[in-house]
Formats: structure tokens, C-alpha cells, sequence
């Protein structure tokens, strides 16, 4: 079963636009969430990570919400631009390392010109 | 240049023939894992390892293999493969995280695999 579940699996934005993805996790343990960005050819790179003691973070045009009660987090991109576009994975583990990543499905952003 | 290295990047093989994905990182990192990413199913973890000769399966094991000899190699064994282990795998390593600090995991640029 999918512990960390990432919708929608496509999303198509204009540029400037606001990009939007959302997950929702099952296990009540996790207690980390970060956020990878993955462009075609390469690995998953870190972009942004929350932890459930903080509602929001912010780190330039990309910010995580988190709604512990709600079990749910999302991704939003703020005047998005066509160098944005990638794969975004959410993931989520128990602990203050990286070794047991729980990732989402995944969704491939495009930002149109 | 700190990074993690998979070699071969693309690999073709048939059902059977036994292969290893070697994979090494250059940071001194603790923790070394191996996933593979699947369309609709995003990134799955295959084992991992918290230090040498320390390892432990993740979510979809069977049919893998891994050794930690050293800190800094991490091989993927497939004894016996089959045409459903056909996926692009990545090869991760991390640091031991503080509390409070940021688990970071540095990925490689992944191995595709088709077993035929």
C-alpha cells in the first residue's frame, strides 16, 4: 500500500501561474516531510523539507504547508517558471536522517511559456 | 566534487544472468541506500545500510541482494533477475542527521535497467 500518497500525477501551469501539489500520509510516526525536485536524466535533489512542529516553510517561490491534523502537505510554486519544470516527489520518514525515505507517486510539472 | 556514482548508467540483460550496480560516494556519508523508481509508483526503497556491515531490507527486497564492505560502496546484486526487476534504480547516501538538523539524501544519476 502507498504510505504517502501524491496528487495530481500531471499538472500543466502558465508561467507566473501558482503550482500546486499536494500528499497525504497515513502513518502518524512520520515526522519528517521533504520535498525532491528530479529533472530528466538525473537523480532526486532536496528542494525543500518540513518538519510537523512548523504549519509552513518558505524558502524563496517554493513553500511547504503542513496540516498534521489533516495528515496532509503540499508544494506551492509561486510565479512559476518554465525552469521549474521537473518531476516533484514528496516523501516522508521517522527520525532526523534521510536513510528510509517514504516517497509519493510523483508529479511531473510543466511550465508553459 | 562531492557525489555519488552508479555505474553502468544503462545496462540490457536476460532473464537469469546474474549482474551487480555498483555505486560509491565521496562524502563520508553514514547511511547508503538503493531504490527504484517505477511510473505511477514513484521512488521505492530497496535496502539500505547504516554503516559497513550494517544493512536492512526496505520496502520491496526480494529478489536483491547488498554488501557494505566499505564506507564508501554500496553494490545492488541481482543474482537471478527477472523481467519485472526492469526499472531505473538510484543509489542515495546520507548523513547522520542531528536533531533539529536537515536529513539530506544525495542521489546518484541512476542505472536503467531492462531485463529481457
Amino acid at each position: 500500500q502507498q504510505q504517502v500518497k501524491q496528487s495530481p500525477q500531471s499538472l500543466i501551469v502558465q508561467k507566473g501561474g501558482i503550482s500546486i501539489i499536494n500528499c497525504a500520509y497515513e502513518n502518524t510516526a512520520f515526522d519528517y516531510f521533504p520535498w525532491y525536485q528530479q529533472f530528466p536524466g538525473k537523480g532526486p535533489a532536496l528542494l525543500i523539507a518540513i518538519r510537523p512542529d512548523v504549519s509552513e516553510k518558505k524558502e524563496g517561490r517554493f513553500t511547504i504547508s503542513f496540516n498534521k491534523s489533516a495528515k496532509q502537505f503540499s508544494l506551492h510554486i509561486m510565479d512559476s517558471q518554465p525552469g521549474d519544470s521537473a518531476t516533484y516527489f514528496c516523501a516522508a520518514s521517522i527520525g532526523w536522517g534521510a536513510q528510509k525515505l517514504v516517497f509519493g507517486q510523483g508529479t511531473r510539472l510543466t511550465i508553459n511559456p | 566534487e562531492a557525489q555519488v556514482t552508479q555505474n553502468p548508467r544503462y545496462l540490457i540483460t536476460v532473464t537469469g544472468k546474474k549482474l551487480t550496480v555498483t555505486c560509491s560516494q565521496n562524502m563520508n556519508h553514514e547511511y547508503m541506500s538503493w531504490y527504484r523508481q517505477d511510473p505511477g509508483l514513484g521512488l521505492r526503497q530497496i535496502y539500505y545500510s547504516m554503516n559497513v556491515e550494517v544493512t536492512d531490507k526496505g520496502d520491496v527486497p526480494e529478489g536483491y541482494k547488498v554488501s557494505r564492505k566499505e564506507k564508501r560502496n554500496f553494490p545492488l546484486i541481482l543474482e537471478s533477475p527477472s523481467p519485472n526487476q526492469t526499472s531505473l534504480y538510484f543509489c542515495a547516501s546520507s548523513l547522520y542527521a542531528r536533531p533539529g538538523g536537515v536529513g539530506e539524501a544525495f542521489f546518484g544519476q541512476g542505472t536503467r535497467l531492462t531485463v529481457v
